[in-house]
């Protein structure tokens, strides 16, 4: 089983839309959770962190976490051609990350 | 914004052959990673360090790897004997006790 399962898309959304972008894991242990965004080739980007359930909101940005579901979510609003990239989640237990495959956003002007 | 740094951004070298690869993580930060993606494929961890010691590792970090902090401010990587297979981006990254990772823009490691 999977521990961390992000649909790999690619989405593509035109400009000005709002993005939703998810990922579910199995380990309960599971108590950090993190959104980067990565471009080709690149380091992964860190947008957001958080640690308990329900949102938080950064600008564009807003992390939703349902830890009853086992369930994340980043939604994007205004999206605009400069938030094309992949969007990674990441979720910390102990010292250790572990990633979704990502999912590949494409927005369109 | 404080980064982290990684050097070479692109290294080529032959099978069998030792690579170095090194980073300087954020200053007040106390934990290091390393992590690699093989292309197209997740970000995988391999190591974590804290109080110069490993704290945890993958079964990726055989004993072909070994990670050192020989100064105040470098952390590297180092690959004994390098294979095919060890081709990837390899990311080096650090955080404070509580908080998100940041994450270098990488070395491309390259095996021929």
């Amino acid at each position: 089983q999977k521990e961390v399962e992000q649909d790999p898309g690619p989405l593509s959304v035109p400009e000005g839309a709002i993005v939703s972008l998810n990922c579910t894991y199995s380990n309960s242990a599971f108590q950090y959770f993190m959104w980067y965004r990565q471009y080709s080739r690149k380091g992964p980007e860190l947008l957001m962190y958080t640690y308990s359930s329900g949102n938080k909101e950064d600008g564009r940005f807003t992390a939703q976490v349902d830890k009853s579901s086992k369930y994340i979510s980043l939604f994007i609003r205004d999206s605009q051609p400069s938030d094309s990239a992949t969007y990674l989640c990441a979720i910390r237990a102990g010292n250790m990350l572990t990633f979704g495959g990502g999912t590949r956003l494409m927005v369109k002007p | 914004e404080p980064e982290v740094t990684q050097t070479p951004s692109h290294q080529v070298t032959q099978m069998g052959q030792e690579v170095i690869l090194r980073c300087v993580p954020i200053s007040n930060h106390l934990y290091f990673y390393w992590y690699r993606q093989i292309l197209g494929q997740k970000v995988e961890f391999l190591v974590s360090f804290y109080n110069n010691e490993i704290s945890e590792k993958s079964e990726i970090f055989d004993d072909q790897f070994s990670v050192e902090r020989p100064d105040g401010s470098n952390f590297t990587l180092k690959i004994r004997s390098t294979k095919l297979e060890d081709s990837a981006m390899y990311f080096c990254a650090s955080s404070p006790s509580l908080g998100g990772y940041t994450f270098g823009s990488g070395t491309r490691l390259t095996v021929v």
